[in-house]
């Protein structure tokens, strides 16, 4: 099956500061890769859909200047989270578009403090 | 819209138990795809099965299986004879046609807990 790799897996940042997350499909390239939110005991919300070589479009709600989103290749999805904030702790996880289906990454746990 | 609806927050059982997991879901597509994850404790979500709109098969695979009803708009999962290793947060999610499955809606998730 199609794999998809995410990095950090785990990071602690700083208050102010900014943090990138990377998701990559490791061996099938997707144009498309959407990039979801899970607070602590919640369900996953959709944050945007990245597409290769445009702007990504963000789910309504989500500030496009705070959370970069950067999908230069067709195996590279970058997310920033730019001025971190104890409020954006979160889980972040990504998923690229194979042809059935989503592939989902590990899943990046943020701790901002 | 779409929306998924997993009424049932919290589950427990204990092992060997049959339990069902329920999923709602709204629509105005006639083709759709649906599906449903398993998430352990460390995050990662675990692909169990997709279902397309046309396809009212239920389907069975080891001690899972599913019922999809159109006509109730549900796609049920079942896990018998249950296991401590099942113990986990379920998501039942549903997706565009048009989305081939990639841009997915969560139910709100349901935790099972399998005491030994």
């Amino acid at each position: 099956g199609a794999v998809v790799s995410q990095h950090p897996s785990r990071v602690i940042c700083k208050s102010g500061t900014s943090v990138k997350i990377e998701c990559r499909s490791l061996d099938f390239q997707a144009t498309t890769m959407f990039w979801y939110r899970q607070f602590p005991k919640q369900s996953l919300m959709l944050m945007a859909t990245s597409n290769e070589g445009s702007k990504a479009t963000y789910e309504q709600g989500v500030e496009k200047d705070k959370f970069l989103i950067n999908h230069a290749s067709l195996t590279l999805s970058t997310l920033t989270v730019t001025s971190a904030h104890p409020e954006d702790s979160s889980f972040y996880i990504c998923s690229a578009r194979s042809r059935d289906r989503g592939y989902f990454g590990e899943g990046s746990w943020l701790t901002v403090v | 819209a779409q929306k998924v609806t997993q009424a049932q927050t919290e589950i427990s059982v204990v092992e060997k138990e049959d339990v069902t997991l329920d999923c709602v879901y709204e629509t105005r597509d006639t083709t759709y795809y649906l599906f449903w994850y398993k998430q352990p404790p460390s995050g990662e979500l675990v692909f169990l099965i997709r279902r397309n709109s046309f396809d009212e098969q239920n389907e069975i695979s080891g001690r899972y299986s599913w019922n999809f009803q159109k006509s109730t708009s549900s796609f049920n999962f079942t896990i018998t004879a249950s296991q401590v290793v099942d113990s986990a947060v379920y998501f039942c999610a549903l997706s565009e046609a048009g989305n081939q499955g990639g841009k997915l809606i969560f139910g709100q998730g349901t935790e099972l807990s399998v005491k030994p």
